[in-house]
């Protein structure tokens, strides 16, 4: 089974609209934490959020926000007024501080059109 | 120059070429590591340097050699490929090893053809 699973493949939106980015995670670890990656056409990853288990306050910056919920382990991640710029394909992570592991979800890539 | 730089940025190679791939960070990171993206899959953690030394392999083929002369730069020596190593070979660095906890910086990638 995956620890990280981001289920959509591929969200397609119009620009200003908001979109809402998907992450379920697994893990035995009390102590964890998750992470989101934007990789834009050019190839890098960007780092966006760190998080821990034990913060559970949901984040907002900017147009970005993120919502943290241990009761369903699910990390989402909210763009408001998508822009074209925001085209990308996001990773969401997760590492486990006892197990020593780290892992990649199979990303989402988001389309914005103008 | 700051942030993890990678070179080349796009390499083809046959299957008995030997080539190198170099990546740099000025980041001040002790922990360097190297990724590989393939289509439709995850990041798939090859290699894990922690001050120099070598702390993980993930049971990558032999073909794949990894070099870490000091924490700044990391070399990903290839010999023998095969089509399916085709993929963005992916850098990244952290400030330590402590379990993956610390953020980790990327470099852009180098765009890897085998023919």
């Amino acid at each position: 089974a995956q620890k990280v699973t981001q289920a959509q493949t591929e969200i397609s939106v119009v620009e200003k609209e908001d979109v809402t980015l998907d992450c379920v995670y697994e893990t035995r670890d009390t102590t964890y934490y998750l992470f989101w990656y934007k990789q834009p056409p050019s190839g890098e990853l960007v780092f966006l959020i760190r998080r821990n288990s034990f913060d559970e306050q949901n984040e907002i910056s900017g147009r970005y926000s993120w919502n943290f919920q241990k009761s369903t382990s699910s990390f989402n991640f909210t763009i408001t007024a998508s822009q074209v710029v925001d085209s990308a394909v996001y990773f969401c992570a997760l590492s486990e501080n006892n197990f020593n592991k780290f892992y990649f979800g199979s990303g989402t890539k988001l389309n914005v059109k103008p | 120059e700051t942030g993890v730089t990678q070179t080349p940025r796009h390499l083809v190679m046959g299957m008995t070429n030997k080539k190198s791939l170099k990546c740099e960070q000025h980041l001040g990171h002790n922990a360097m590591y190297w990724y590989k993206q393939s289509a439709k899959k995850p990041l798939e953690l090859m290699f894990v340097y922690n001050f120099k030394e070598q702390t993980e392999n993930n049971s990558v083929p032999s073909r794949f050699s990894p070099e870490c002369p000091n924490s700044s730069h990391l070399f990903l020596h290839l010999h023998t490929l095969q089509p399916e190593d085709s993929a963005l070979y992916l850098c990244a660095s952290s400030p330590r090893l402590a379990g993956y906890t610390d953020t980790q910086y990327f470099g852009p990638g180098t765009r890897l053809t085998v023919l």
